[in-house]
């Protein structure tokens, strides 16, 4: 079965400063990708998913941005972070079986 | 885009009383999956429904799905605190390249 690694787990970030989440996956080869955001601790809202190297698709016009620059990495990118970009951000792709997904574990991502 | 209603968004319960939480949607289901997420980790697929009047167990979890397809609810006998966490429905989207989520129901047993 496939494995999503996400790091960093928790990230403190000011204002206006860059940000770059990674995520990697391991079991499973050309996956579709998807960046999730849950606001305190509610439903996902899903940000851009990405069905191959290149290939990004935006779902919410934002100050965010996604990059695939390898089969299984998927990178979540800002520029100039803003206060509303606080969030838990996951990272995920569909399951061998059942429909379902799979899902990183998460990063916390305070902008202060 | 197909909203997925969840209700109650919050439930507080002792330990070894039952619950049911519901999802609902104004269309049809294509199928439907229930997650469990605990603080501080990414969602868990508990179970995917298909079949419309399809149930599903798993311990003690019943997931059923409604005749229309219209409808899921989830239903958890002797509660424990194990079962603590914020329970969400998804169901694919028009495309099929992304899951859609309800809001979810946040379930907290008291031990």
């Amino acid at each position: 079965s496939q494995t999503i690694h996400q790091w960093p787990a928790t990230l403190v970030q000011p204002v206006g400063s860059p940000l770059s989440l990674e995520c990697t996956v391991e079991g499973t080869s050309n996956p579709n990708l998807y960046w999730y955001r849950q606001a305190a601790g509610r439903g996902l809202q899903l940000l851009f998913y990405s069905v191959g190297i290149g290939q990004i698709s935006s779902e919410v016009p934002q100050n965010l941005s996604a990059s695939r620059p390898q089969d299984r990495q998927f990178i979540l990118s800002s520029k100039k972070l803003l206060l509303s970009d606080s969030g838990f951000y996951l990272c995920a792709c569909p399951g061998h079986t059942n429909y379902g997904y799979t899902f990183g574990s998460g990063t916390r991502l305070t902008v202060v | 885009t197909q909203l997925l209603e969840q209700s109650p968004q919050f439930l507080s319960i002792q330990e070894g009383e039952n619950l049911t939480v519901y999802c609902n949607s104004s269309s049809v289901f294509s199928s439907l999956q229930w997650y469990r997420q605990e603080p501080g980790e990414g969602p868990v697929l508990l179970v995917t429904v298909v079949t419309g009047g399809e149930v599903k167990k798993l311990k003690r979890l019943t997931f059923q799905f409604g005749d229309a397809r219209k409808d899921s609810s989830l239903h958890i006998t002797a509660a424990q605190p194990g079962d603590t966490g914020l329970y969400l429905c998804a169901q694919p989207g028009a495309g099929s390249y992304q899951l859609t989520f309800g809001k979810g129901t946040k379930l907290s047993v008291i031990p």
